[in-house]
């Protein structure tokens, strides 16, 4: 993998369910590995930022898994609301750089 | 939020002329870096001001240019506007250098090109 995917591209579950995206990344050179979810019209928010192979972290109902050996974070959400609607950016860091590499996200719709 | 803001919201500009775009923060976070989201892409990295250097630049021609003042504000100028540089336009702050820090966005600038 050279660039960032991400995927699916868009996603639409009820209200209560849990889903997850993947996020693909090169796994040469890695430094650091950044979610953010993003509102129409907002700027986009800072989740997490993730360095270590087979880190965890958790903010509320959203968590995140990082595999640098195989390039690959899992976002998870558990029991869905209407306020999580919004699109998921992942952005690798490569190197020593404080470049983003951004993949092209996953737009979530939560129906009530 | 995020404290940090953009101005313009959005502006409309024609083929040829030059526009300058503006980011400012409320923390006095010493790098500023500019992305460029075109439709249905992810942000692409246009370049990173740090201490009002430029310290970094992604694929873009020359005609894109940055400032950063001393307050750490800090300006994307871009000359002889093309159709296709029609995009939302985000700058991110950085407090630190640390593999842990994140950037915070604005909410970006949309920019249309006539």
């Amino acid at each position: 993998i050279l660039n960032v995917e991400q995927s699916p591209q868009s996603l639409h579950v009820q209200e209560g369910d849990s889903t997850n995206f993947t996020c693909s990344f090169p796994s040469s050179n890695f430094y650091a590995l950044h979610w953010y979810r993003w509102e129409t019209a907002k700027s986009p928010e800072a989740l997490f930022v993730m360095t270590l192979n087979g880190d965890e972290k958790k903010k509320g109902r959203i968590s995140a898994t990082l595999n640098t050996k195989e390039g690959y974070s899992y976002l998870y959400i558990k029991g869905s609301q209407p306020e999580d609607s919004a699109t998921y950016l992942c952005a690798y860091r490569r190197g020593a750089t404080n470049k983003l590499i951004f993949g092209t996200g996953t737009l979530l719709a939560v129906q009530p | 939020e995020t404290g940090v803001t953009q101005s313009p919201t959005h502006l409309i500009k024609t083929r040829g002329q030059q526009v300058t775009l503006r980011c400012s923060s409320q923390s006095g976070h010493n790098t500023v870096s500019w992305y460029q989201q075109a439709l249905g892409q992810g942000p692409q990295f246009i370049f990173q001001y740090y201490r009002e250097e430029e310290n970094g630049r992604g694929n873009f021609p020359p005609r894109f240019s940055g400032l950063q003042f001393p307050n750490y504000s800090s300006e994307l100028n871009v000359n002889a506007l093309e159709l296709d540089d029609s995009a939302l336009y985000l700058c991110a702050h950085q407090p630190g250098a640390d593999r842990t820090d994140t950037q915070y966005f604005g909410p970006g600038t949309r920019l249309t090109v006539l």
